[in-house]
């Protein structure tokens, strides 16, 4: 079946745009979950929604990132003025339970560069 | 701290060799999860091993291993006989719950493992 897909795979902006990142996650899979991975470095973990529940944003690093997600489907991460150091690739992953341990999926991330 | 730390930053092999990735973490929760995850230069993370804190069991897959070691916080993986396709950057991973109370992935800093032919 279809694995996790993201749009757009690259995205060039100039600072202080703003840009939107899509993620369609597996579907049946009622978890979601955003994380950033910047040059030469893990994933940091962003935001995470569970069903219809409300998201868990602890992770998000400025209030000018945001995230939305339509019921159990597609999920947008929008980050508004963008700064250099947003340039990182931004990593959407989803589960099929957000359950402790349950295996994550990820997809092949939207590579953002902020010039 | 919770926190993963992999201390090896780039490996070089020649095929046919072994070669072990280290993977230390640091918890404070009695109950966790473990994983690997290899992140070949397409970009997209793949699933590897998802290890329970119950479980010391070492477990081996292929040519893939590895050993669990709860009294030293490790988690290490072992590629045996390696081949040029195992080239890749290798992540460890620790589970965690969030200020939130969801459940998020804490993610070593990876260690990029290039086997040349």
């Amino acid at each position: 079946g279809a694995g996790v897909s993201q749009s757009p795979s690259n995205k060039v902006t100039e600072k202080g745009k703003d840009v939107e990142l899509r993620c369609d996650p597996i579907s049946g899979h009622t978890a979601l979950y955003w994380y950033r991975q910047r040059l030469g470095q893990g994933l940091e973990f962003l935001i995470y929604f569970q069903g219809n529940s409300a998201p868990d944003k602890s992770g998000l690093p400025s209030d000018r990132f945001s995230a939305e997600r339509t019921g159990e489907s597609v999920s947008t991460l929008t980050i508004q003025r963008t700064q250099q150091e947003d340039s990182a690739v931004y990593l959407c992953a989803s589960s099929l339970r957000g359950l402790a341990g349950v295996k994550q999926y990820f997809g092949p991330g939207t590579r953002l560069t902020v010039t | 701290a919770q926190k993963v730390t992999q201390a090896q930053t780039e490996i070089s092999v020649v095929e046919k060799e072994d070669v072990t990735l280290d993977c230390v973490y640091e918890t404070r929760d009695t109950t966790y999860y473990l994983f690997w995850y290899k992140q070949p230069p397409s970009g997209e993370l793949v699933f590897l091993i998802r290890r329970n804190s119950f479980d010391e069991q070492n477990e081996i897959s292929g040519r893939y291993s590895w050993n669990f070691q709860k009294s030293t916080s490790s988690f290490n993986f072992t590629i045996t006989a390696s081949q040029v396709v195992d080239s890749a950057v290798y992540f460890c991973a620790l589970s965690v719950y969030t200020q939130g109370g969801s459940e998020k992935l804490v993610f070593g800093k990876g260690t990029k493992l290039t086997v040349n032919p």
